[in-house]
């Protein structure tokens, strides 16, 4: 596979349960991200890591728990999210690891469409 | 004053028509700009980064002025296809990933 992947397309889920969002990227990138795009909202930027390290957390409720196990795969835990909690989550990846971006902007997975019920 | 401001739209066109977009950024160390196109329940794929001097790719043709702190998006010859959520992406120079998306232009192209 190449490019940005992410894993359920579509997920619905209870307040009380516990699911994981996953995304791998095949270009090589160094920078990891998870963006949260609300309808009629710009996206919104949860979760940075760079070199597998996390280097911004744009103040997100702890419901919501990254984790990069290596430069190519990243997850998004999940926990007793609220309704206000549906959106589309997109993972994204780049090449530079200070977070410049170069004349490359950002690959994007598909996302995944999260209702919460 | 939003970071990244851009008019919603919905712009609607005919095919064949010539549109443009504008998008307002209020950081003046602003150093690279994008444009992203968005499919309607799809992700945002790049569809052109911004230089200074313009840049053009086929139809589409990017325009910079730092001066008065805004980019622009020109459409010639619009298609059916064009049809879409414009997004203006803004990073400033000092990275730190700090990149900030616009929410996006609609444009509907019709036959």
């Amino acid at each position: 596979e190449t490019g940005v992947t992410q894993t359920p397309r579509h997920l619905v889920m209870g307040m009380t349960n516990k699911k994981s969002l996953k995304c791998e990227q095949h270009l090589g990138h160094n920078a990891m991200y998870w963006y949260k795009q609300s309808a009629k909202k710009p996206l919104e930027l949860m979760f940075v890591y760079s070199l597998e390290e996390r280097v911004e957390n744009n103040s997100v409720p702890s419901r919501f728990s990254p984790e990069c196990p290596n430069s190519s795969h990243l997850f998004l835990h999940l926990h007793t999210l609220q309704p206000e909690d549906s959106a589309l989550y997109l993972c994204a990846s780049s090449q530079d690891p200070e977070g410049l971006t170069g004349n490359y902007g950002y690959t994007f997975g598909s996302g995944t469409r999260l209702t919460v019920v | 004053r939003k970071e990244v401001e851009q008019d919603p739209g919905p712009f609607n066109v005919p095919e064949g028509a010539t549109v443009a977009f504008n998008c307002t950024y209020s950081n003046s160390a602003s150093q690279s700009f994008f444009w992203y196109r968005q499919d309607c329940r799809k992700e945002p794929k790049l569809l052109m980064s911004v230089y200074s001097s313009g840049n053009e790719d086929g139809r589409f043709t990017a325009q910079l002025n730092r001066a008065s702190q805004y980019i622009s998006l020109l459409i010639r010859d619009s298609k059916l296809s064009d049809s879409a959520t414009y997004l203006c992406v803004v990073t400033p120079k000092t990275g730190g990933f700090k990149t900030i998306f616009g929410a996006g232009t609609r444009l509907f192209v019709k036959a």
